[in-house]
């Protein structure tokens, strides 16, 4: 199946600083992407979808300017968290979207973990 | 908006037992439904995905089953075993949109 690979897995910042997250196809290439966040016990929430090429569209209540998002290849999206804060702990699920017998479907990533300290 | 719902929100079973996840939607024009499990700090496992066309699919000791009309799947595991403790979700695709909406979730605990 379609591999989505995440970097780093973990990461650890202090309160200000800004931090990079990388989400790549490894074998397939993805128009789209999507970037969710998933807080301790509960599911996961939709933050933004990512379109190579073009303005990513934020779901509401995301703010644009503390989550960009750049989808500048069609293997590569990256999601940078703005003057991190302790609120933004959380982990960061990646997806992109293929294909699989002619059906489209969403292949995830193994998550980032961010923790601002 | 589509609304998903997973129900119980916890389960225990002892191990070898069969047991039966629930997830209901609220909009039936879905394009496909994908069940996935995941471990305590760890990324999704795919599971299963059902396509509109289909009204279930298996793999393994797992059967999911999709009924539209109702707004409901099933997610189905026979033989329980301590690793299938996890937690379960549903995630659902609408016709016309590329977003998967996510389920509550179940969290499952399978008793040795």
């Amino acid at each position: 199946g379609a591999v989505v690979s995440q970097h780093p897995s973990w990461v650890i910042c202090k309160s200000g600083t800004s931090v990079k997250i990388e989400c790549r196809s490894l074998d397939f290439q993805a128009t789209t992407m999507f970037w969710y966040r998933q807080f301790p016990k509960q599911s996961l929430m939709l933050m933004a979808t990512s379109n190579e090429g073009s303005k990513a569209t934020y779901e509401q209540g995301v703010e644009k300017d503390k989550f960009l998002i750049n989808h500048a290849s069609l293997t590569l999206s990256t999601l940078t968290v703005t003057s991190a804060h302790p609120e933004d702990s959380s982990f960061y699920i990646c997806s992109a979207s293929g294909r699989e017998q002619g059906w489209e479907t969403q292949y995830f990533g193994p998550g980032t973990r961010l923790l601002v300290l | 908006k589509q609304e998903v719902t997973q129900i119980p929100a916890a389960l225990s079973v002892p191990e070898g037992e069969n047991l039966v996840l629930n997830c209901s939607f609220t909009d039936s024009a879905i394009y496909n439904l994908q069940w996935f499990r995941q471990d305590p700090g760890k990324g999704l496992t795919s599971l299963l995905l059902i396509q509109s066309s289909q009204r279930e699919q298996t793999s393994g000791r797992l059967n999911a089953s999709l009924d539209k009309s109702s707004g409901r799947s099933t997610l189905y595991i026979a033989a329980s075993q301590p690793g299938d403790s996890a937690t379960y979700l549903c995630a659902v695709r609408v016709f016309g949109n590329e977003k998967l909406t996510f389920g509550t979730g179940t969290r499952l605990t399978i008793i040795p």
